[in-house]
């Protein structure tokens, strides 16, 4: 299984909503990610978990808050959200680079394309 | 912040035809990687080249990379209308958990 589930696909929600956003992966990965990416831009990183805990804040507002309950799930909690927040939320995770020779690609979700309105 | 500048921005040319994509980027890495994206969906890893390598093929995909230049290439042999994609160089800094920072893409047409 080499999959990567990301839920909802689409969510729409008003600026007073708290909404969350599922991942979850069943590789036996450690490292997991979540990525905000707006049309016709690549993708930016929000938060990176390693061994389920928080590893990399990329100074992210704090109207996001991630999850990480388990080795196999990362959650993204969302409150008060702007317009200019609505984007393609994708999820990835990948093995820690331990050994130098270790694969280190990212496998990602199909994305949740979030909608504030 | 966002390193990785790849040119062209967009590309267009005919099914058989061969598509390169040029990557640079501004600190030492890790690795870098290509991924595709079909229509804003999620991201599809193509190929890795670590910094000590400096060529590598998968299939109709041939990778090279100058860590003297900081830059990488990507080659599409005979290409055809489902390579039609944005395609997105990364790169990656070991930090325990590696930080994929990704170049702004090159958006490729395949025309029958």
């Amino acid at each position: 299984d080499t999959e990567v589930t990301q839920t909802p696909k689409h969510l729409v929600m008003g600026m007073t909503n708290k909404k969350s956003l599922k991942c979850e992966q069943h590789m036996g990965h450690r490292a997991m990610y979540w990525y905000k990416q707006k049309a016709k831009k690549p993708p930016e990183l929000m938060f990176v978990y390693s061994y389920e805990k928080l590893s990399i804040n990329e100074s992210v507002p704090s109207r996001f808050s991630p999850e990480c309950p388990n080795s196999s799930l990362l959650n993204l909690h969302l409150h008060a959200l702007q317009p200019e927040d609505s984007a393609l939320y994708l999820c990835a995770s990948s093995q820690l680079d331990i050994l130098p020779s270790m694969n280190t690609e990212a496998f990602f979700g199909q994305g949740t394309r979030l909608t504030v309105v | 912040s966002q390193q990785g500048e790849e040119d062209p921005q967009a590309l267009s040319i005919q099914e058989g035809e061969n598509a390169t994509m040029n990557c640079s980027y501004k600190t030492s890495i890790n690795n870098l990687q290509w991924y595709r994206q079909n229509s804003g969906r999620g991201l599809v890893h193509l190929i890795l080249i670590r910094s000590n390598e400096r060529e590598k093929h998968s299939g109709r995909l041939r990778v090279t990379l100058d860590t003297s230049k900081k830059s990488s290439s990507l080659l599409i042999t005979a290409s055809r209308a489902a390579d039609t994609a944005s395609y997105f160089c990364a790169t990656a800094k070991r930090l325990g958990a590696q930080k994929l920072v990704f170049g702004q893409g090159t958006r490729l047409t395949i025309n029958p």
